[in-house]
């Protein structure tokens, strides 16, 4: 597989379950990004990981947890959500962060319903 | 308070004809500019760039221009195919500070290029 992949494409839960979704980059690039794109609005940045470490911590609510055990891999841990969550929630990689760092490779994204 | 504004939400053009579709942003600090292109469940893809020392950026069909004491940027398409029928998103960026990839994007505008 190449680029960006996101698991699940679409996923239906309810308030009160605890979900994840899953986000894999095969370009070898060392920065990668949990965005939102609700309705109507621009993408919004939620989170932003290099090497591993967060760097950035968009002023998201607690009920999204992200983790990053590596920097192929990036996960956002759904619990306790609310119908305004639902969105597009898209992943990205950048080979790094600083000046390359504005040119994203996204994913499909993961299109999530909460109930 | 949205930094980057795409004012039309939908544009409509016959092939072969021009697409202009704009963008207008607020923030002074900006001084990288992207367009974006999303196809139906896809991720965005790069498009094109402009940085704040050019006023105007050509690959191939596409060609970018920016207005900076308007504070205003367009892409042009030209000649517009039915392929090019997309979301595009104007996206802004702060390559002189830590932003790391921090894109402030616009709402996006439907493109449909009839036949």
């Amino acid at each position: 597989e190449t680029g960006v992949t996101q698991t699940p494409r679409h996923l239906v839960m309810g308030m009160t379950n605890k979900k994840s979704l899953k986000c894999e980059q095969h370009l070898g690039h060392n920065a990668m990004y949990w965005y939102k794109q609700s309705a109507k609005k621009p993408l919004e940045l939620m989170f932003v990981y290099s090497l591993e470490e967060r760097v950035e911590n968009n002023s998201v609510p607690s009920r999204f947890s992200p983790e990053c055990p590596n920097s192929s891999h990036l996960f956002l841990h759904l619990h306790t959500l609310q119908p305004e969550d639902s969105a597009l929630y898209l992943c990205a990689s950048s080979q790094d962060l600083g000046a390359g760092a504005n040119v994203l490779t996204f994913g499909a994204g993961s299109r999530l319903t909460v109930l | 308070d949205q930094q980057v504004k795409q004012n039309s939400p939908s544009l409509s053009v016959q092939e072969g004809r021009i697409s202009i579709l704009n963008c207008d942003y607020t923030n002074s600090m900006f001084d990288y500019f992207l367009w974006y292109k999303k196809y139906p469940a896809e991720g965005p893809t790069f498009l094109i760039s402009i940085s704040s020392i050019k006023d105007k950026n050509e690959d191939g069909r596409f060609t970018v221009f920016l207005n900076k004491s308007a504070k205003h940027l367009s892409l042009h398409i030209v000649p517009s195919q039915p392929g090019d029928s997309a979301v595009y998103f104007c996206a802004a960026y702060n390559a002189g500070g830590t932003s790391y990839g921090k894109l402030t994007f616009g709402q996006g505008t439907i493109l449909t290029v009839h036949p």
